[in-house]
């Protein structure tokens, strides 16, 4: 088992691009999550997927869009980067609500010029 | 808000010493408790669960929760230089989502 995989590692944007941040588990999970991590600021949720078919708004979830493609793939999305979203991102997945154990992907670190 | 505090450290301790790392929360309804590892440049690892008051064990990590104090622990014991990381403590009120603190910068020095 693969567990939480994240595309791509690293990533840099110019102010203004799009781009899609890919995730996937094999851990057959319900609920998937999409958190930025900064210094200082430890992790913050940016969306959540709490089953297949929906999505809620976590702590940040401005200039952020997620897509529940299906039960395995949860998408992150930048529509105009901006500098403020140059952070780590990491992608986890849980067996049902966060009352359960979250396992996380080894993160997408990205930089916005 | 739910908040999640940890003393960011850095807690030194030598090898083979006891590494005591505490976190509070602020939201009384709180009902599961993990204790992550993260090491420079890596992702957060779980180490260990908590869910009801007391202690539980799991080789050299014991985690202790006193619901009532809203206080959680992570005791490491015969700490080894492969344990220097920082440790985040996370909670859930049982809804979607889970609260982190900001972490513990611990190191074990031999």
């Amino acid at each position: 088992n693969a567990g939480v995989t994240q595309t791509p590692k690293f990533q840099v944007l110019k102010t203004g691009q799009s781009m899609t941040l890919q995730c996937a588990q094999d851990m057959n999970h319900n609920s998937m999550y999409w958190y930025r991590q900064d210094p200082g600021m430890g992790l913050r949720l940016i969306y959540y997927s709490a089953s297949e078919g929906t999505t809620d708004k976590g702590e940040v979830p401005n200039g952020y869009n997620v897509s529940r493609l299906n039960k395995r793939e949860f998408s992150l999305r930048l529509e105009s980067a901006a500098p403020s979203q140059t952070s780590v991102y990491f992608c986890a997945s849980s067996e049902a609500s966060a009352s359960y154990e979250q396992y996380f992907g080894p993160g997408t670190r990205l930089t916005v010029t | 808000q739910k908040e999640v505090e940890q003393n960011s450290g850095p807690l030194s301790v030598p090898e083979g010493a006891i590494a005591s790392l505490n976190c509070t929360y602020s939201d009384r309804g709180s009902q599961s408790f993990f204790w992550y590892r993260q090491y420079s440049g890596k992702s957060p690892e779980l180490i260990m669960s908590i869910y009801s008051n007391g202690d539980k064990e799991d080789g050299r990590f014991t985690a202790q929760l006193n619901k009532a104090s809203q206080y959680v622990s992570l005791l490491i014991r015969d700490s080894q230089p492969s344990d220097s990381a920082t440790y985040l403590c996370a909670v859930s009120s049982g809804y979607s989502t889970l609260t982190f603190g900001k972490g513990t910068m611990l190191l074990v020095s031999p």
